[in-house]
């Protein structure tokens, strides 16, 4: 059974520019979070998706936006980068219901210079 | 805000010795705690995990103890490999609506010496 999928795996972009990072979630899971990872910050909670809805959020700017198609693949976006924006994203997944375990993918190294 | 910490930063054991990793947590309200191990360069990868109604999960070679009076989750390993070098993270789920976010401690490195 495949696990969480995402691409691309290492990226770099230009300040200002913005960019999008795609997650496939484990079969048959249909809650999809998102995660940034920093060496000061640690992992923060960016926002989670079910059923193409979004049903939570994290502190973050309105830079970053997400979305969930029909299928449970997930997008992530994050517009007018800046240099902070630099981090590890960590997409996640999870069976519907809250207590369900959730399964992290190897993520997307992001370099914004 | 509440969040979850880790008492020490690093651990450094010999290989065969048993290691114990522990974490605080703030919120009354948290219902379910996983931990997880993120080696270099990868994602978290789900260890165990536990929920408020336990005390104590035993998995292959990890237990973890929950002590909900003090608040205080902690992770021990039995007869530690070199394999399991990594950074290894609690994290606790706050309840309510809170779906899919999961509050995450800082981590502690450990580093198993042959």
């Amino acid at each position: 059974k495949a696990g969480v999928t995402q691409t691309p795996r290492y990226l770099i972009k230009t300040r200002g520019q913005q960019v999008t990072l795609s997650c496939s979630p484990i079969s048959g899971h249909r809650s999809v979070s998102w995660y940034q990872q920093t060496p000061g910050q640690g992992l923060q909670f960016l926002f989670e998706y079910f059923s193409e809805t979004q049903r939570n959020k994290g502190n973050f700017p309105g830079r970053f936006s997400g979305r969930q198609f029909s299928n449970s693949r997930s997008e992530m976006n994050v517009s007018t980068l800046e240099l902070g924006d630099s981090a590890l994203y960590l997409c996640a997944s999870s069976f519907f219901r809250r207590g369900n375990t959730i399964y992290f993918g190897e993520g997307s190294w992001l370099t914004v210079v | 805000g509440e969040s979850v910490g880790l008492h020490l930063p690093t651990l450094s054991v010999q290989e065969g010795d048993n290691s114990i990793i522990n974490c605080a947590y703030s919120n009354s309200a948290s219902d379910y705690f996983i931990w997880y191990k993120q080696e270099s360069g990868k994602g978290p990868q789900f260890i165990i995990d536990i929920r408020s109604n336990m005390d104590k999960r035993q998995g292959q070679r990890v237990t973890v103890l929950l002590n909900k009076t003090v608040k205080h989750l902690s992770l021990q390993i039995a007869a530690t490999q070199p394999g399991d070098s990594a950074v290894y993270f609690c994290a606790e789920d706050a309840g309510g609506t809170s779906y899919g976010k999961l509050t995450f401690g800082q981590g502690t490195i450990l580093t198993v010496h042959p």
